[in-house]
C-alpha cells in the first residue's frame, strides 16, 4: 500500500514566523500535490511537482512556496504565516500517468497560525 | 478553468436509504470523474471513477452516472450503513495528460443514522 506521511498532525505557530510543513511518500511517485481543505471551499491546489525540482503553482499559491529536492519528500512552506493560513494541509502522490492514476493522501496537518 | 459544483453540501439518511450526490462541471473538454471519500481524521481516498466513453458504473453498493450533454455526473450510494458516513468529494479532469490536475467540488457531508 501506498504510504504518504505528514509529518504533524497538529502545529500550531504565530503570525509572521516561517513554516514548514513536510510530507514523504513510499512508493517513489513522480508527482506529489498539496491542497489546503477548509469547510465550504473543499480542497484546492495549492503546489504540485512532476519531478525532483519541480513546481508548478495550483489555483492558490499566494503566501506559499514548495521544495523537492528528493523524489520521496514534498515540503510546503509559509514565507510568513499569517492567520487566514489557519486550515487543514493535505499531501498527496500520484504514480506517472496523469488522472487516471489516483491521488494517495496523508491524513492532513491541522495548522493553526495564532 | 474548470468549475465544479457539488450539491447537497449535507445529506443526512436512515440505515438502508439510499444517497444521491450530484455535480456539474463547466469545461466540456473534461472527460475524467473520480470520487474520493474522506473518513474523520483520514485523507480522502479514491472509491470510483468514471470516463467520458462511459454513462455508468458500478461497483457493489456505489454507482456513478454521468450525463455528458448536460455537464452532469452523480454517485449513488444504495443500502447505505453507517460506514458511509464521510464527506464525499467529487472531481473532474482531463485523462490523457500526464500533467493535468483534479478540480474537486466543495464536498457533501453524508450522515447515515443506524
Amino acid at each position: 500500500d501506498v504510504k504518504v506521511t505528514q509529518s504533524s498532525r497538529y502545529l500550531v505557530k504565530r503570525t509572521g514566523e516561517k513554516v514548514f510543513l513536510e510530507c514523504v511518500q513510499d512508493m517513489d511517485h513522480e508527482n506529489m500535490f498539496w491542497y489546503r481543505q477548509d469547510p465550504g471551499l473543499g480542497l484546492r491546489l495549492i503546489y504540485f511537482s512532476y519531478d525532483v525540482k519541480m513546481k508548478e503553482k495550483g489555483d492558490i499559491p499566494e503566501g506559499y512556496s514548495v521544495s523537492r529536492e528528493k523524489k520521496e519528500r514534498f515540503s510546503l512552506i509559509l514565507e510568513s504565516a499569517s492567520t487566514n493560513q489557519t486550515s487543514m494541509y493535505l499531501c498527496a502522490s500520484r504514480a506517472p500517468g496523469g488522472t487516471l492514476q489516483p491521488q494517495h493522501f496523508g491524513d492532513g496537518t491541522r495548522l493553526s497560525i495564532l | 478553468g474548470e468549475n465544479v459544483e457539488q450539491h447537497p453540501s449535507t445529506l443526512s439518511v436512515q440505515e438502508g436509504d439510499s444517497a444521491v450526490i450530484k455535480c456539474t462541471y463547466s469545461d466540456s473538454a473534461s472527460n475524467y470523474f473520480p470520487w474520493y471519500k474522506q473518513e474523520l481524521g483520514k485523507g480522502p481516498q479514491l472509491i470510483i471513477d468514471i470516463r467520458s466513453n462511459v454513462g455508468e458504473k458500478k461497483d457493489q453498493r456505489i454507482a456513478v452516472t454521468l450525463n455528458k450533454t448536460a455537464k452532469h455526473f452523480s454517485l449513488h450510494i444504495t443500502e447505505t450503513q453507517p460506514e458511509d458516513s464521510a464527506v464525499y468529494f467529487c472531481a473532474a479532469s482531463l485523462m490523457n495528460s500526464g500533467y493535468s490536475t483534479l478540480t474537486f467540488g466543495k464536498g457533501t457531508m453524508l450522515l447515515v443514522s443506524p
